[in-house]
């Protein structure tokens, strides 16, 4: 049962231009989300995270939106870099009671020069 | 400085053996979890403590077994190895229950 999806396993963007990836979650109980960054042979790095009772949330060149009755949310990079490149987990969870994170199954994102 | 660590990084050993992951966190945190990345990438939690104590235990054959020492550290001792064992397995530390989480490096486990 896939409460969380990524349904695009990769994105190609060329450098300096915009980076949209998507996620779709299933379980309306959820009500805080996370992106991770993974490279290569490490762990998800934490990106940003927003709260149901935003629609958006910006840290310099990541924002995350938020469509509660859509069940959406999607990160923007923008502008993007080379080191952007990575695998990006999008992960919900529900405040009430202890916190599990239901993770996506991530989306490769390739930035070319 | 590493924040969360694991050990061993690779692990390949054969069916039927029983293997340890250890984890270890120097960021002060009171909340660790484990998770395992499958064939297919998902990460799905397995098991948190909080302060010690466990908060979430997963559906996870009881051949997997956690084990927190202290608030540092959080192990993970498998019993019996199976085929279906193989995966990425994660450790990861939060503040709180509700906080982000800072993940470790990854243990690649191989059974064969």
């Amino acid at each position: 049962d896939q409460q969380v999806k990524q349904n695009s396993p990769s994105l190609s963007v060329q450098e300096g231009r915009i980076s949209i990836l998507n996620c779709d979650y299933t379980n309306s109980m959820f009500d805080y989300f996370l992106w991770y960054k993974k490279y290569p042979a490490e762990g998800p790095t934490f990106l940003i995270s927003i709260s149901s009772i935003k629609d958006k949330n910006e840290d310099g060149r990541f924002t995350v939106f938020l469509n509660k009755s859509a069940k959406h949310l999607s990160l923007h990079i923008v502008p993007s870099q080379p080191g952007d490149s990575a695998v990006y987990f999008c992960a919900a969870s529900a405040l009430q009671g202890a916190q599990k994170l239901v993770f996506g199954q991530g989306t490769r994102l390739t930035i070319n020069p | 400085d590493t924040a969360v660590s694991q050990t061993p990084k690779y692990l390949v050993t054969q069916m039927g053996n029983d293997k340890s992951i250890k984890c270890e966190q120097n960021l002060g945190h009171d909340t660790m979890y484990w998770y395992k990345q499958d064939s297919k990438k998902f990460l799905k939690i397995m098991f948190s403590y909080n302060n010690k104590e466990l908060i979430i235990n997963e559906t996870v054959p009881n051949r997997f077994s956690p084990k927190s020492p202290d608030k540092a550290h959080l192990n993970l001792h498998i019993n019996s190895l199976e085929l279906g064992d193989s995966a990425v397995y994660f450790c990861a530390s939060a503040q709180g229950p509700w906080n982000e989480q800072y993940f470790g490096p990854g243990t690649r486990l191989t059974v064969t």
